[in-house]
């Protein structure tokens, strides 16, 4: 089946510091690729929605400056949080889609960044 | 505008018991995707099943069985003789059109214990 993997699977970092999650679709090529943030006992949040090739597309409320999304091939999308605080420590989830399919989305395992 | 409710924040069951899980979403769209997803203490999201809003025929999958009523908008899953490593969050959500993108309810916690 379908994998999608992310790296790294933790991080800590300091404050003011940036920070990035590389999310992959292994056996497959993904035209579109999804990033959601989930706090502690919290539903998953859509954070932005990227495309090969082309910009990403924000959630409202969601800072494209301080979230970069990256999105440069068919495997491969970057979520980059720059300038990190205390606040931004979450657990990140991406998620990778070849249009409707059985499974809808292919999660990654996530990556839970800590901020002191 | 989407949304998924989940009413229930949290379960907890003893071993062998029967649970289910409700989830009653909205869409103003004929065309939508229902999914359930398990959500182990490891974080990482398990995909158990997607219905589509054509078929509301019930499933059932070993102990996991789902009913889905399109008059009460609910997608509702049980969990026959529930095991302990049946504990986790689960989750509803709902996509609509082709882009695949999904709204989550708020996720329901299930504790079952010996």
């Amino acid at each position: 089946g379908a994998v999608v993997s992310q790296h790294p699977s933790w991080v800590i970092c300091k404050s003011g510091t940036s920070v990035k999650i590389e999310c992959r679709s292994l056996d497959f090529q993904a035209t579109t690729m999804f990033w959601y943030r989930q706090f502690p006992k919290q539903s998953l949040m859509l954070m932005a929605t990227s495309n090969e090739g082309s910009k990403a597309t924000y959630e409202q409320g969601v800072e494209k400056d301080k979230f970069l999304i990256n999105h440069a091939s068919l495997t491969l999308s970057t979520l980059t949080v720059t300038s990190a605080h205390p606040e931004d420590s979450s657990f990140y989830i991406c998620s990778a889609s070849v249009g409707l399919t059985s499974r809808g989305q292919y999660f990654g395992p996530g990556t839970r960044l800590t901020v002191t | 505008a989407q949304k998924v409710t989940q009413a229930q924040t949290e379960i907890s069951v003893v071993e062998k018991e029967d649970v289910t899980l409700d989830c009653v979403y909205e869409t103003r769209d004929t065309t939508y995707y229902l999914f359930w997803y398990k959500q182990p203490p490891s974080g990482e999201l398990v995909f158990l099943i997607r219905r589509n809003s054509f078929d509301e025929q019930n499933e059932i999958s070993g102990r996991y069985s789902w009913n889905f009523q399109k008059s009460t908008s609910s997608f509702n899953f049980t969990i026959t003789a529930s095991q302990v490593v049946d504990s986790a969050v689960y989750f509803c959500a709902l996509s609509t059109g082709t882009a695949s993108k999904l709204t989550f309810g708020t996720g329901t916690r299930l504790q079952v214990t010996l």
